[in-house]
Protein backbone atom coordinates (compact mmCIF):
# COMPACT_ATOMS: atom_id res chain seq x y z
CA UNK A 1 0.00 0.00 0.00
CA UNK A 2 1.19 3.50 -1.19
CA UNK A 3 1.46 5.57 1.86
CA UNK A 4 0.36 9.49 1.11
CA UNK A 5 1.44 12.26 3.43
CA UNK A 6 0.81 15.54 3.65
CA UNK A 7 2.31 19.03 5.17
CA UNK A 8 1.69 20.52 7.15
CA UNK A 9 -1.10 19.05 9.16
CA UNK A 10 -2.89 22.42 9.37
CA UNK A 11 -2.03 25.85 9.13
CA UNK A 12 -3.49 29.61 9.35
CA UNK A 13 -3.15 32.08 7.04
CA UNK A 14 -5.30 34.93 5.86
CA UNK A 15 -6.86 36.00 2.90
CA UNK A 16 -4.60 36.92 0.01
CA UNK A 17 -1.83 34.75 1.21
CA UNK A 18 -0.07 32.23 -0.96
CA UNK A 19 -0.42 28.82 0.55
CA UNK A 20 1.60 25.81 -0.77
CA UNK A 21 0.86 22.37 1.04
CA UNK A 22 2.81 19.41 0.20
CA UNK A 23 2.29 15.49 -0.56
CA UNK A 24 4.69 12.99 -0.52
CA UNK A 25 4.02 9.28 -1.82
CA UNK A 26 6.11 6.57 0.14
CA UNK A 27 6.58 5.01 -3.14
CA UNK A 28 6.89 6.53 -6.84
CA UNK A 29 3.12 7.30 -8.45
CA UNK A 30 4.22 9.41 -11.68
CA UNK A 31 1.99 12.08 -12.14
CA UNK A 32 -1.13 10.12 -10.80
CA UNK A 33 -1.70 12.58 -8.23
CA UNK A 34 -5.09 14.67 -7.37
CA UNK A 35 -6.12 17.33 -5.19
CA UNK A 36 -9.59 18.07 -3.10
CA UNK A 37 -11.21 20.42 -0.88
CA UNK A 38 -13.30 19.43 1.75
CA UNK A 39 -15.48 21.32 3.43
CA UNK A 40 -17.87 20.53 6.48
CA UNK A 41 -20.93 19.52 5.79
CA UNK A 42 -20.35 19.11 1.91
CA UNK A 43 -18.87 16.47 -0.53
CA UNK A 44 -15.04 16.86 -1.28
CA UNK A 45 -14.18 18.65 -4.80
CA UNK A 46 -11.70 17.51 -7.65
CA UNK A 47 -9.13 20.43 -7.44
CA UNK A 48 -6.44 19.25 -9.83
CA UNK A 49 -6.11 15.97 -11.68
CA UNK A 50 -3.02 14.14 -13.01
CA UNK A 51 -0.56 16.28 -10.61
CA UNK A 52 -1.17 19.39 -12.63
CA UNK A 53 -4.26 19.78 -14.42
CA UNK A 54 -6.79 22.37 -13.21
CA UNK A 55 -10.38 20.66 -12.97
CA UNK A 56 -13.12 22.43 -14.85
CA UNK A 57 -14.93 25.33 -13.05
CA UNK A 58 -12.13 25.58 -10.40
CA UNK A 59 -10.59 29.32 -10.29
CA UNK A 60 -6.92 29.76 -11.67
CA UNK A 61 -5.68 30.72 -8.51
CA UNK A 62 -5.17 26.94 -7.56
CA UNK A 63 -2.50 24.98 -8.93
CA UNK A 64 -0.37 21.93 -8.80
CA UNK A 65 3.01 20.37 -9.32
CA UNK A 66 5.17 17.41 -9.52
CA UNK A 67 5.51 14.27 -10.15
CA UNK A 68 6.91 10.64 -8.81
CA UNK A 69 7.09 10.86 -5.18
CA UNK A 70 7.10 14.96 -4.62
CA UNK A 71 4.00 16.80 -5.15
CA UNK A 72 2.71 20.33 -4.24
CA UNK A 73 -0.89 22.31 -3.89
CA UNK A 74 -0.31 26.07 -4.54
CA UNK A 75 -3.41 28.65 -3.46
CA UNK A 76 -1.67 31.95 -5.18
CA UNK A 77 -4.23 34.29 -3.20
CA UNK A 78 -6.26 32.64 -0.29
CA UNK A 79 -9.63 33.62 -0.81
CA UNK A 80 -12.08 33.58 2.81
CA UNK A 81 -14.44 30.45 0.68
CA UNK A 82 -10.83 28.87 0.62
CA UNK A 83 -10.56 27.87 4.39
CA UNK A 84 -10.78 24.58 4.13
CA UNK A 85 -9.46 20.92 4.28
CA UNK A 86 -7.36 19.69 1.36
CA UNK A 87 -6.33 15.99 0.61
CA UNK A 88 -3.92 14.41 -1.72
CA UNK A 89 -4.78 11.24 -3.54
CA UNK A 90 -3.01 9.02 -5.29
CA UNK A 91 -4.39 6.83 -8.28
CA UNK A 92 -1.38 4.87 -9.50
CA UNK A 93 -2.56 1.98 -7.60
CA UNK A 94 -4.99 -0.18 -5.54
CA UNK A 95 -5.94 0.63 -3.10
CA UNK A 96 -6.01 4.14 -3.40
CA UNK A 97 -4.80 6.24 -0.55
CA UNK A 98 -5.15 9.70 0.64
CA UNK A 99 -3.10 11.97 2.69
CA UNK A 100 -3.95 12.98 6.19
CA UNK A 101 -5.59 16.38 5.00
CA UNK A 102 -4.21 19.67 5.37
CA UNK A 103 -6.65 22.13 7.22
CA UNK A 104 -6.31 25.52 6.43
CA UNK A 105 -7.78 28.45 9.14
CA UNK A 106 -8.50 31.60 9.45
CA UNK A 107 -5.35 33.75 10.74
CA UNK B 1 -27.94 16.66 -14.55
CA UNK B 2 -25.13 14.93 -14.03
CA UNK B 3 -25.10 13.74 -10.33
CA UNK B 4 -25.02 10.69 -7.68
CA UNK B 5 -27.42 11.12 -5.19
CA UNK B 6 -27.01 8.65 -2.01
CA UNK B 7 -29.83 7.50 0.38
CA UNK B 8 -30.78 9.10 3.61
CA UNK B 9 -29.09 8.82 6.94
CA UNK B 10 -29.06 5.28 8.97
CA UNK B 11 -28.94 4.50 12.74
CA UNK B 12 -28.08 1.07 13.12
CA UNK B 13 -27.30 -1.09 16.63
CA UNK B 14 -24.01 -2.61 16.82
CA UNK B 15 -23.32 -5.92 14.76
CA UNK B 16 -26.57 -4.86 12.52
CA UNK B 17 -25.65 -4.32 8.74
CA UNK B 18 -26.84 -1.87 6.62
CA UNK B 19 -26.91 -0.90 2.73
CA UNK B 20 -26.56 2.21 1.10
CA UNK B 21 -27.61 3.28 -2.47
CA UNK B 22 -25.83 5.89 -5.22
CA UNK B 23 -27.99 6.71 -8.07
CA UNK B 24 -26.28 7.78 -11.13
CA UNK B 25 -27.78 10.26 -13.80
CA UNK B 26 -26.97 12.12 -16.69
CA UNK B 27 -24.01 10.27 -17.47
CA UNK B 28 -23.54 6.77 -18.86
CA UNK B 29 -23.45 4.64 -15.52
CA UNK B 30 -21.15 1.33 -16.73
CA UNK B 31 -18.30 3.78 -18.17
CA UNK B 32 -16.94 4.59 -15.07
CA UNK B 33 -15.95 2.98 -12.14
CA UNK B 34 -17.68 3.62 -8.50
CA UNK B 35 -15.45 3.97 -5.40
CA UNK B 36 -16.34 4.32 -1.77
CA UNK B 37 -15.03 6.62 0.68
CA UNK B 38 -15.92 7.34 4.49
CA UNK B 39 -15.08 9.94 6.54
CA UNK B 40 -15.15 9.29 10.49
CA UNK B 41 -15.99 12.38 12.93
CA UNK B 42 -12.62 14.47 13.16
CA UNK B 43 -10.79 11.77 10.35
CA UNK B 44 -9.72 12.03 7.17
CA UNK B 45 -11.02 10.37 4.24
CA UNK B 46 -10.77 6.72 3.81
CA UNK B 47 -10.51 5.15 0.61
CA UNK B 48 -12.97 1.79 0.62
CA UNK B 49 -12.81 -0.12 -2.85
CA UNK B 50 -14.66 0.35 -6.04
CA UNK B 51 -16.36 -1.38 -8.32
CA UNK B 52 -16.33 -1.85 -12.17
CA UNK B 53 -20.86 -1.41 -12.71
CA UNK B 54 -19.59 -2.88 -16.49
CA UNK B 55 -18.56 -6.16 -14.98
CA UNK B 56 -19.46 -6.36 -11.50
CA UNK B 57 -15.37 -6.18 -10.77
CA UNK B 58 -13.95 -5.24 -7.70
CA UNK B 59 -11.66 -4.02 -5.39
CA UNK B 60 -11.59 -2.97 -2.07
CA UNK B 61 -8.68 -2.18 0.34
CA UNK B 62 -7.78 -4.67 2.89
CA UNK B 63 -9.60 -3.73 6.14
CA UNK B 64 -12.66 -4.18 4.47
CA UNK B 65 -12.24 -6.92 2.36
CA UNK B 66 -14.63 -9.25 4.73
CA UNK B 67 -17.20 -7.77 6.02
CA UNK B 68 -18.22 -4.97 3.13
CA UNK B 69 -19.87 -5.68 -0.43
CA UNK B 70 -19.91 -3.39 -3.16
CA UNK B 71 -22.66 -3.83 -5.69
CA UNK B 72 -24.57 -2.40 -8.84
CA UNK B 73 -27.66 -2.85 -10.72
CA UNK B 74 -27.08 -1.54 -14.09
CA UNK B 75 -30.96 -1.31 -14.82
CA UNK B 76 -31.18 1.83 -12.50
CA UNK B 77 -27.90 3.11 -12.60
CA UNK B 78 -26.99 2.51 -8.81
CA UNK B 79 -24.27 1.38 -7.12
CA UNK B 80 -24.49 -0.13 -3.57
CA UNK B 81 -22.22 -0.26 -0.18
CA UNK B 82 -23.26 -3.17 2.13
CA UNK B 83 -21.49 -3.03 5.22
CA UNK B 84 -21.93 -6.08 7.91
CA UNK B 85 -21.10 -6.59 11.57
CA UNK B 86 -21.18 -2.81 11.91
CA UNK B 87 -19.15 -1.36 14.91
CA UNK B 88 -19.20 1.99 16.87
CA UNK B 89 -16.27 2.91 14.89
CA UNK B 90 -17.66 1.96 11.73
CA UNK B 91 -20.14 5.59 12.33
CA UNK B 92 -18.89 7.89 9.41
CA UNK B 93 -20.17 9.42 6.49
CA UNK B 94 -19.89 7.27 3.33
CA UNK B 95 -19.78 8.85 -0.12
CA UNK B 96 -19.89 7.49 -3.55
CA UNK B 97 -17.39 8.86 -6.33
CA UNK B 98 -17.22 8.33 -10.00
CA UNK B 99 -13.72 8.16 -11.74
CA UNK B 100 -11.43 6.19 -13.12
CA UNK B 101 -8.05 8.23 -11.44
CA UNK B 102 -9.60 11.25 -10.07
CA UNK B 103 -12.59 11.24 -8.66
CA UNK B 104 -14.78 13.94 -10.40
CA UNK B 105 -17.97 13.40 -8.82
CA UNK B 106 -19.55 12.38 -5.27
CA UNK B 107 -22.43 12.08 -3.86
CA UNK B 108 -23.72 14.03 -0.98
CA UNK B 109 -22.95 11.57 1.50
CA UNK B 110 -25.15 9.27 4.07
CA UNK B 111 -24.54 9.70 7.86
CA UNK B 112 -24.38 6.34 8.96
CA UNK B 113 -24.88 6.17 13.36
CA UNK B 114 -23.92 2.82 15.35
CA UNK B 115 -25.46 2.97 18.58
CA UNK B 116 -26.85 0.49 20.98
Amino acid sequence: EIQMTQSPSSLSASVGDRVTITCRASQSVSIYLHWYQHKPGEAPNLLIYAASNLESGVPSRFSGSGSGTDFTLTISSLQPEDFATYYCQQSYTTPRTFGQGTKVEIK
Amino acid sequence: QVQLVQSGAEVKKPGASVKISCKASGYTFTAYYMHWVRQAPGQGLEWMGRINPNSGGTNYAQKFQDWVTMTSDTSISTAYLELRRLRSDDAAVYYCARGENALDLWGQGTMVTVSS
